[in-house]
């Protein structure tokens, strides 16, 4: 039962254009959802965040959205560069006793062509 | 100011025999995370400890897994009489704090990948 999904499992992208990352999630007791990013043979590294009483945050380049009504976020990325191609992952965790529990996507494997 | 350290960062066992691995958070963090990563998957939380004491193992196999974090010395996560299903990237993290506000802090190894023949 997965209750953070990343569907697309790569996204291609030119240098200087926008990416668009989405990630869906079914628990409605999710209330704040982060965005890592991973190198090959690296571990995760924390990149923006967001609480549900939020719609939209912004950090630089990266602007994570969130819709509440269709469980549904995105991180948008622009302008992209070939540096940012990696893997990102989206994580959700919900109000409680529980909230340093991180649940995650599959990842979405971003290249940013040059 | 070294970050989360792993150890091995690989390790490849046979099947039937153990495996440890080690992590040492960073300096001033006290609450140490494991996570497991299958091929092709997501990071599936595993266990969350702090010094001397297992908080939550809500997410670790009910057998053959098990993990300490010592008054002195890393946190280690114990696999006995390893299968191939096991193969995967163990990752630990470490933060100052379980706060909420401090989520995003939370600080990754680079992992430790197990291999198993």
């Amino acid at each position: 039962d997965q209750q953070v999904k990343q569907n697309s499992p790569s996204l291609s992208v030119q240098e200087g254009r926008i990416s668009i990352l989405n990630c869906d999630y079914t628990n409605s007791m999710f209330d704040y959802f982060l965005w890592y990013k991973k190198y090959p043979a690296e571990g995760p590294t924390f990149l923006i965040s967001i609480s549900s009483i939020k719609d939209k945050n912004e950090d630089g380049r990266f602007t994570v959205f969130l819709n509440k009504s269709a469980k549904h976020l995105s991180l948008h990325i622009v302008p992209s560069q070939p540096g940012d191609s990696a893997v990102y992952f989206c994580a959700a965790s919900a109000l409680g006793d529980s909230s340093y529990k991180l649940i995650f996507g599959s990842g979405t494997r971003l290249l940013v062509r040059p | 100011n070294a970050g989360v350290m792993q150890n091995p960062r690989h390790l490849v066992r046979r099947r039937g025999q153990e495996a440890r691995l080690r992590c040492s958070p960073m300096k001033g963090h006290s609450h140490v995370y494991w996570y497991r990563q299958l091929p092709e998957e997501g990071l599936k939380f595993m266990v969350y400890l702090q010094k001397e004491n297992i908080i939550d193992e809500s997410g670790m196999p009910k057998e053959r897994f098990s993990a300490e974090f010592p008054k002195e010395g890393p946190s280690i996560l114990r696999i006995q009489q390893v299968v191939r299903g096991d193969s995967a990237a163990y990752f630990c993290a470490s933060s100052q704090s379980a706060s909420r506000s401090n989520t995003g802090e939370l600080f990754f190894g680079e992992g430790s990948r197990l291999t198993v023949l």
